[in-house]
Formats: structure tokens, sequence, C-alpha cells
């Protein structure tokens, strides 16, 4: 099946500095999300990329949906420690009947 | 809170035991899908229901077993376990099964099989 790469698997940061984190496929996704997973707590959705080249933000977070409509990538600016948590991209296949997860990125903030 | 809950919240069972997983949504989806969540691995896609169907089930060994009895609860039925089935298992819900951007999940359960 599809497989995403999503890198890195972990981030140590310091408060205020911003991150980058990023998901590539081998194959053409129609639509890439971002999630994050909070401990002990199930994914919520933070954004969602519909067409190649669109930039969306929500808030202090802006997602990129590739040209190549293969990879996608998402940061955060002036980190917080409530950013901490497990970031998942995750892409749904062109006919739409397989939402593909990668590995996660666990972010740890020092305050 | 996302409007899909999840109990029990902590489950530990003897590879001999029964029991069940229970999810319930109150968001008036009419897909719910369950998920297995591993350390360091992605979420893996256990069985899809739209609309009270079963409409995926991948390549899940039959020591699990899913029910639903109506768009609005999902149960997922475990019998003689093994070890490696020890994760957080995640419902979501979206409004149908075309709609699988806009999945909801649930908190997990956390199964440790002994």
């Amino acid at each position: 099946g599809q497989q995403l790469n999503q890198s890195p698997q972990s981030m140590f940061i310091q408060e205020g500095e911003d991150v980058s984190m990023n998901c590539t496929s081998s194959s053409i996704f129609n639509t890439w999300l971002w999630y994050k997973q909070d401990p002990g707590e199930g994914p919520v959705l933070l954004i969602a990329l519909y067409k190649a080249g669109e930039l969306t933000s929500n808030g202090r977070l802006t997602a990129q949906f590739g040209i190549t409509r293969k990879d996608s990538f998402l940061n955060i600016s002036a980190s917080i420690p409530s950013d901490v948590g497990i970031y998942f991209c995750a892409g749904l296949e062109t006919s739409g009947s397989r939402l593909t997860f990668g590995e996660g990125t666990q972010l740890t903030v020092n305050p | 809170e996302t409007g899909v809950t999840q109990t029990p919240r902590h489950l530990v069972m003897g590879m001999t035991n029964k029991k069940s997983l229970k999810c319930e949504q109150h968001l008036g989806h009419n897909a719910m899908y369950w998920y297995k969540q591993s350390a360091k691995k992605p979420l893996e896609l256990m069985f899809v229901y739209n609309f009270k169907e079963q409409t995926e089930n991948n390549s899940v060994p039959s020591r699990f077993s899913p029910e639903c009895p109506n768009s609005s609860h999902l149960f997922l039925h475990l019998h003689t376990l093994q070890p490696e089935d020890s994760a957080l298992y995640l419902c979501a819900s979206s409004q149908d099964q075309t709609r699988k951007e806009t999945q909801y999940f649930g908190p997990g359960t956390r199964l440790l099989v002994l």
C-alpha cells in the first residue's frame, strides 16, 4: 500500500523557535491533512489542503500542498509549550478511497 | 471534546479473555472507523462502516470482531488476543465514507494484552 515518509521523527526545541516538518510520498495525493495528537487523546485535524500549491494558515501554523502533489509541509512559528505533541500528516488518494498516515513527528518544546 | 467518546479508556486483558471496546459519536455522522495505533508506526485502518454496513476490513485477524448496531455506535469485540495486539485503538467518524478527510477521532482505548 501507500507509504508516507514523515520527517523528522522527533524535534526538541526552545520556546519561541520556529518548527518545520514535512511528508513525502511516491504517489500523488488529492488532499493533504495535518493532525496533532496530545498525550492521551486522539488526533485532531489542524489543516486540510485540497489544491497543489495551496498555502493555508491556522493561527501560528502554516501548511503547504506541494506543487508535485507528492509532498506537504507544516510550519509552526514562535512555538509555545502547549505545542508539544505528535504531529501527523495524512494523504488522501486520488480515488478518495484510502487515507494514509505518516509515522508522526514528536515535538518537545522546552520553556 | 470532539464529539466522539470511547470506553473504556484503558484495558488490561489476558490472552484468553473476551472484552469489548465501545465508541459513540454525537455528531450525526454516518461513517465510523476503527484504527490501531502502535508506537512509532502510522495509524492502521482496521474497519470502516458506512450507514451501519461494513465496507472495509483491512485483513484484520478474526480475533477482532466489529459491530455497528446503528450509525452512532461502534463496538470492537476482542477474543483470544496476542501480546502484539497491545496498542491504542482509535475510533473515528465522518459524515459518510466519502468524507474521509473530515474524520473526528475519539480519545482511544489503551489496550494491554498480557
